[in-house]
């Protein structure tokens, strides 16, 4: 079975602070890994995901294979940062095409 | 349109009562998704759909749930006998591809309150 685990359901930090939100997964195949994020009163989409090893608004994260994480981290938070965080698990190899979502991460970004 | 449209965005009704969601993806999609977003509870899988047939139906609840999609396009899921922990917000989601390259395009969301 697929599981997405985000332990946080709530992350606060200070501007300027450096942000972790934690992602670790369980899954056998191959996995590709995902997070999104929903601002406030807009759509969830598409932040970031491994396979491109992209740094999108100042976040990266790095897929660890051996402790089967997925982190998204930046350095410095800033306030539009606050959001809600998805990570989330597609396997590359199925034909169903389906993503596997953690239960999200609320950052909040104090001024 | 150029996202993924939602009707209705909030949705009151009573215990018993059925209702319909309706999802119009983006053109050209092939794939559809419900899921359903909780308080605390993440984002809960429903539905996919691969053009008019849905190949992972796993997700639906109970049979009180259904969904169906037409012309490769509309698609509508449909609640019966409504119960107040079916209230949430139920997300629709359309991508190009069958195999997932992971981008999802989420439309606004039905927010449904069964009282």
């Amino acid at each position: 079975a697929q599981r997405v685990t985000q332990p946080e359901k709530l992350l606060s930090v200070f501007k300027g602070a450096p942000v972790e939100l934690k992602c670790n997964y369980s899954y056998s195949g191959s996995p590709e890994l995902f997070w999104y994020v929903q601002y406030s009163r807009q759509r969830l989409q598409l932040l970031l995901r491994h396979i491109s090893r992209e740094s999108i608004k100042g976040f990266t994260a790095d897929l660890n294979k051996g402790e089967t994480s997925f982190h998204l981290k930046k350095p410095f938070a800033q306030e539009e940062d606050s959001a809600m965080y998805y990570c989330a698990l597609s396997d590359r190899g199925s034909t169903l095409g389906r993503l596997y979502f953690g239960r999200g991460t609320q950052l909040t970004v104090w001024p | 349109g150029a996202g993924v449209s939602q009707s209705p965005s909030n949705k009151v009704t009573e215990k018993g009562k059925d209702v319909e969601l309706r999802c119009d993806p983006i053109s050209g999609h092939t794939a559809l998704y419900w899921y359903r977003q909780s308080l605390g509870q993440g984002l809960e899988f429903l539905i996919y759909f691969q053009g008019n047939s849905a190949p992972d139906k796993s997700g639906l609840p109970s049979d009180r749930f259904s969904a169906e999609r037409t012309g490769g396009s509309v698609s509508t899921l449909t609640i019966q006998r409504t119960q107040q922990e079916d209230s949430a917000v139920y997300l629709c989601a359309s991508s190009f591809r069958r195999t997932n390259t992971g981008e999802l395009f989420f439309g606004e969301g039905s927010r449904l309150t069964v009282l």
